[in-house]
């Protein structure tokens, strides 16, 4: 069964600069991969997703994340954050061929200071 | 176009009462999913279903029940409530399993 670990579970960083939010899987087959973002009392929304080809995916908002098969994480990077960024991450993983329904991680809150 | 939506928006119940979390979308996914969010736990999966006419457990299914009578509409019953599931509750949908999921704005339920 595949599994995932948001390794921070808060990151602080100033306006204009650059972060990365760490994910990592463990699964024993092929995985599709997804970032969510989660702003004050609403619902998630699809931040970007990896799910074959080019291992960089560009997402919205300036987001960018990188699938390393063999480190099997899927770290989520902007260069340079806004304060409107500041949200709840979440990283999710589903495996291929199986059941497809995505285990997420806990959660990286991400709080941009000015 | 609303996409999902869930009702109520909040909730305060008594142990021991039953109650029913609602989710429509309008979107023609196939999927759908219920989900609880906890601090510090994530997401947690409740029940899901593929299609219409099926659901199947996730990680937490006990003391909830779903149904899934036709495609739009997804609603999770906590036949008798406990305070440990005092939490908030988000409906999700999908095109097909393997697609990203589409979520609702959330139900806050507290049991006292």
């Amino acid at each position: 069964a595949q599994s995932v670990t948001q390794l921070d579970s808060q990151v602080p960083v100033f306006e204009e600069a650059p972060v990365e939010l760490r994910c990592n899987y463990s699964s024993s087959v092929s995985v599709y991969l997804f970032w969510y973002v989660q702003y004050p009392n609403q619902g998630l929304q699809l931040l970007l997703k990896y799910l074959s080809g080019s291992t960089l995916v560009k997402g919205i908002n300036g987001f960018e994340a990188e699938f390393n098969k063999s480190q099997t994480s899927f770290h989520l990077r902007k260069p340079s954050v806004h304060i409107s960024d500041t949200a709840e991450y979440f990283c999710a993983v589903s495996e291929t061929g199986g059941s497809y329904i995505p285990t997420f991680g806990r959660g990286t809150s991400l709080i941009v200071h000015p | 176009i609303a996409g999902i939506t869930q009702a109520p928006t909040s909730q305060i119940l008594a142990a021991g009462r039953r109650m029913t979390l609602r989710c429509t979308q309008d979107m023609r996914h196939n999927a759908m999913y219920w989900y609880r969010q906890d601090l510090g736990l994530g997401l947690r999966l409740i029940h899901y279903s593929n299609t219409a006419g099926t659901t199947g457990k996730g990680e937490v299914p006990d003391g909830y029940s779903v149904s899934r009578a036709n495609t739009d509409d997804f609603p999770l019953t906590l036949a008798s409530a406990v305070p440990s599931q005092t939490s908030v509750y988000f409906c999700a949908s999908s095109r097909d399993r393997v697609d990203e999921q589409f979520f609702g704005p959330g139900t806050r339920l507290t049991v006292l």
